[in-house]
């Protein structure tokens, strides 16, 4: 069984480009989530897919986009970017689907950001 | 507006003792809890988690208990080891909040296992 794996491991940017993050889910997980990590901080959530549509959505602006594709491997975009959007980029994948809420994601290993 | 609460950054342990990690929230819709362990340049990986119907869940050294009067749950690690040393994270997750499934984390706790 393969686990959440993310592309690319690090990625270094300057401000006001544009990035591409890639997650593949673990096998037979239907249930994408991204979450930002700031350094000392804990994850954050930014937004869920689920079916190819957006389940959901953290307190980040719209210059986060996301996209899920039919095997279920999704995509975090993050336009215009600035210096706070420095961190670790975090896909979670789980098998159910958002009604069951009591159910566990698993974490990829992310890919930390830095802008400069 | 910190929902989910862990205050203490950092525990050091003696190996072979108990490691005590803390958590608190503020959520009352909050219903399901879970911690993860995370190393430096990996992924949070998940450990144990604990439902409100319950007040305790046990895996192996591992066992989680939950006080929903109090809006408190602990992780309780016996024997400690020394490849227990990570940086604890506790989240939260509940019916009604906006995205069923999104988890609400702590701040972290860094756990120190000492030979």
């Amino acid at each position: 069984e393969t686990g959440v794996t993310q592309s690319p491991t690090h990625l270094i940017k300057t401000r006001g480009q544009q990035v591409t993050l890639r997650c593949s889910s673990q096998s037979g997980h239907n249930t994408v989530s991204w979450y930002q990590q700031a350094l000392g901080q804990g994850p954050q959530f930014i937004f869920q897919y689920y079916r190819e549509e957006e389940n959901g959505r953290g307190n980040f602006p719209p210059r986060f986009s996301g996209l899920q594709f039919p095997n279920y491997s999704s995509e975090l975009n993050v336009n215009a970017l600035e210096l706070d959007d420095s961190a670790l980029y975090l896909c979670a994948s789980s098998p159910l689907g958002p009604a069951n809420y009591q159910e566990t994601q698993y974490f990829g290993p992310g890919t930390r950001l830095l802008v400069l | 507006d910190q929902q989910v609460k862990q205050n203490s950054p950092s525990l050091s342990v003696q190996e072979g003792r108990i490691s005590i990690l803390n958590c608190d929230y503020t959520n009352s819709m909050f219903d399901y809890f879970l911690w993860y362990k995370k190393y430096p340049a990996e992924g949070p990986t998940f450990l144990i988690s604990i439902s409100s119907i319950k007040d305790k869940n046990e895996d192996g050294r591992f066992t989680v208990f939950l006080n929903k009067s109090a809006k408190h749950l602990s992780l309780h690690i016996v024997p400690s080891q020394p490849g227990d040393s990570a940086v604890y994270f506790c989240a939260a997750s509940g019916r009604g909040i906006q995205g069923a499934q999104k988890l609400v984390f702590g701040q972290g706790t860094r756990l120190t296992i000492n030979p």
